[in-house]
């Protein structure tokens, strides 16, 4: 357990419906990852959190995606208007705890990821 | 680019023997390479890490080795374990930037 928690762990949607997801990262960390992964590939970057402020966004992240962190704490990603091309595992990441913030290196413990199947 | 390739795609080994995946990145400025175990259904678990000031680093049964002037790293496995059979990825990030994953080693242990 990394304890990165996310919720939910699976999650079967028609297409055209809109999902969300959230992420509890690690306690104390200000930074936090959301990432893509497509059966049998490796993980793909999909946006980057400092604190409450959206830092990076991917290409892969089109204008139905959006991701937010309130405060700075959990971080949700919502899909609006899903197609089948988003069914994918959704993971979310966060350094160490214990790790200076500010830190320049990047340790991430991921979360067991948000499976999506999008029918 | 930060591209990050990945060899082999598959690897069966002989219980009790060692096992190697090696990866080549692109990015010169690549600081961190990490290496991840993710299971079936679960999210990638790091196993161990190397940073570009090092060229070594061991951990048990687990070693990393890091080129960085033919930009390239492994991972060793030795007195492999049936436990040991999963997908494996390697990763490559500059400073805490975004990690950019290989296409992933599955690792097959046969008893």
């Amino acid at each position: 357990d990394t304890g990165v928690s996310q919720d939910p762990r699976h999650k079967i949607t028609k297409r055209g419906q809109n999902v969300t997801f959230r992420c509890d990262p690690i306690s104390e960390h200000n930074r936090l990852y959301w990432y893509r992964q497509t059966l049998g590939q490796g993980p793909e970057f999909l946006t980057y959190f400092q604190n409450e402020a959206q830092l990076e966004k991917s290409r892969l992240l089109s204008d139905r995606f959006s991701a937010e962190r309130p405060k700075g704490s959990f971080s949700t990603l919502e899909i609006q208007r899903t197609e089948q091309g988003d069914s994918a595992m959704y993971l979310c990441a966060s350094p160490a705890p214990g790790l200076p913030v500010l830190s320049s290196y990047n340790e991430q413990f991921f979360g067991p990821g948000t499976r999506l199947t999008v029918l | 680019g930060e591209n990050v390739e990945q060899h082999p795609s598959t690897l069966s080994v002989q219980e009790g023997d060692s096992a190697v995946i090696k990866c080549t990145y692109s990015d010169s400025a690549s600081n961190y390479f990490p290496w991840y175990k993710q299971e079936l259904g679960k999210g990638p678990q790091l196993i161990i890490d190397i940073r570009s000031n090092v060229g070594e680093k061991k951990d048990q049964r687990i070693a990393v080795t890091l080129n960085k002037t033919a930009k390239h790293f492994s991972l060793h496995i030795t007195e492999t374990q049936p436990e040991d059979s999963a997908v494996y990825f390697c990763g490559r990030a500059f400073g805490n930037e975004k990690l950019t994953f290989g296409t992933g080693t599955r690792l097959t242990i046969i008893p």
